[in-house]
């Protein structure tokens, strides 16, 4: 079975300061990876994916992510945040091509940007 | 086009009772699955329906059970309610790309 881990539960940074939110998943075969954020009062929306292909990830909002496979990585990055990327982040894999499709999620990570 | 609705958006309920909870996909998706998030945790995978039919099932006890209807919707049922039951239940809805779209859940408060 997958695992997800976010090392970070909490996260406070000023605007215009870097992000970089740690995601380590435990599975053997093909995987799909996602970040999804939940804005305050919002519902869970899907930031970016990879599937295949080019490991750097670009998403919305100036958001991207790096698969690295040989440390079963997929951390979330932004060079400068801003104050609505107050939300929180959730790490998502699921087992790939003939698996399951059933994303697994980490805890989730709060991050608070003060203006 | 109509994203994924959930109702009700709020609930109260005692120890014991029954819930249902309803969700409508996104249109032009095919399989809803339902979620159990709890404070300060990410979702929990419940079951997911497809074609009127439960595909798959996490670790939660017989007391959860579903239902799909064939225009898509679905149902959560919810029997003999604990205070553990607590949470935010999202629907989420994916088509053939896999990609699962989710509502804004229903809060669902055990007393």
């Amino acid at each position: 079975a997958q695992s997800v881990s976010q090392h970070n539960h909490h996260v406070i940074l000023s605007e215009a300061a870097s992000l970089e939110l740690g995601c380590n998943y435990s599975y053997g075969g093909t995987v799909n990876l996602f970040w999804y954020v939940q804005y305050p009062g919002q519902h869970l929306q899907l930031l970016l994916k990879y599937f295949s292909g080019d490991p750097l990830v670009k998403g919305i909002k100036g958001f991207e992510a790096e698969f690295i496979k040989s440390k079963f990585s997929f951390n979330l990055r932004k060079p400068s945040v801003q104050w609505s990327d107050t939300a929180e982040y959730f790490c998502a894999v699921n087992a790939g091509s003939g698996g399951s499709y059933i994303p697994t999620f980490g805890r989730g990570t709060s991050l608070i940007v003060h203006p | 086009d109509a994203g994924v609705t959930q109702s009700p958006t709020h609930l109260i309920k005692t120890r014991g009772q029954q819930v249902t909870l309803r969700c409508s996909p996104k249109s032009g998706h095919d399989t809803v699955s339902w979620y159990q998030q709890a404070l300060g945790q990410g979702p929990q995978f419940i079951f997911q329906y497809y074609e009127e039919e439960e595909r798959q099932r996490g670790n939660f006890p017989d007391r959860f059970s579903g239902h799909q209807f064939p225009n898509y919707s679905s149902e959560l049922n919810v029997n003999a309610l604990l205070l553990g039951d607590s949470a935010l239940y999202l629907c989420a809805s994916s088509g053939p790309r896999r990609e699962q779209y989710f509502g804004p859940g229903t809060r669902l408060t055990v007393t």
